[in-house]
């Protein structure tokens, strides 16, 4: 039973380029969750995807950020403009269903070093 | 802004010890609670879930909810060099920030041999 996959788990870009990152939720699991943790600080959740709905993007920065999670395919999560502020390692996380209680299973994280 | 606070360490016991983690919230209404393991340079790794006052146990884990307190603790039986990492304490969000996860900054612990 595969995990949650993302990929890269490495990306490296120059300030101002673009960083695409991409999720694939457990097999059943239809709830995606990105979060974010910075050198020395703890994880800081992002936004919350249903298939093609965004549930909660509270914690989104309200500029260059964006998160979609299509019928078909990975979630991903774009940042445009990269700043050496965003390097930092990206985990998703997926449930079955959102009911209070239902597990979030981490992915292995992209880290981004922005250059 | 709901806060979930640990003590971060770093924590070090021998082999064998008992390990004491602990974790406190604000949100008095909350009603799900997590622990994560996380390796340095790895993902977090659920080591166990709780939701009703009292003890859960699973091996040498166990997991102690208080919510008259607000407080949340592991313990670790029989501690092992492998048991060495950060450990994570997650509040699940109420109503609008169901979604969401509140993590704690998380304890280093060091079991040494």
């Amino acid at each position: 039973n595969a995990g949650v996959m993302q990929n890269p788990r490495h990306l490296v870009r120059r300030r101002g380029q673009e960083a695409r990152l991409r999720c694939s939720p457990m097999k059943g699991h239809s709830h995606v969750y990105w979060y974010r943790q910075l050198p020395e600080e703890g994880l800081k959740f992002m936004v919350y995807l249903q298939k093609e709905n965004i549930i909660d993007e509270s914690g989104m920065p309200k500029e260059r950020f964006s998160a979609e999670f299509p019928k078909e395919g990975p979630s991903i999560l774009r940042i445009q403009q990269v700043v050496r502020g965003d390097s930092a390692a990206y985990f998703c996380a997926s449930s079955p269903r959102d009911r209070s209680g239902e597990t979030q299973y981490f992915g292995p994280g992209t880290r981004l070093l922005v250059l | 802004q709901k806060e979930v606070e640990q003590n971060s360490g770093p924590l070090s016991v021998p082999e064998g010890a008992i390990a004491s983690l602990n974790c406190t919230y604000s949100d008095r209404g909350s009603q799900s609670f997590f622990w994560y393991r996380q390796y340095s340079g790895k993902s977090p790794e659920l080591i166990m879930s709780i939701y009703s006052n009292g003890d859960k146990e699973d091996g040498r884990f166990t997991a102690q909810l208080n919510k008259a307190s607000q407080y949340v603790s592991l313990l670790i039986r029989d501690s092992q060099p492998s048991d060495s990492a950060t450990y994570l304490c997650a509040v699940r969000g109420r109503g609008s920030t169901l979604g969401r996860l509140y993590f704690g900054r998380g304890t280093q612990l060091t079991v040494w041999p």
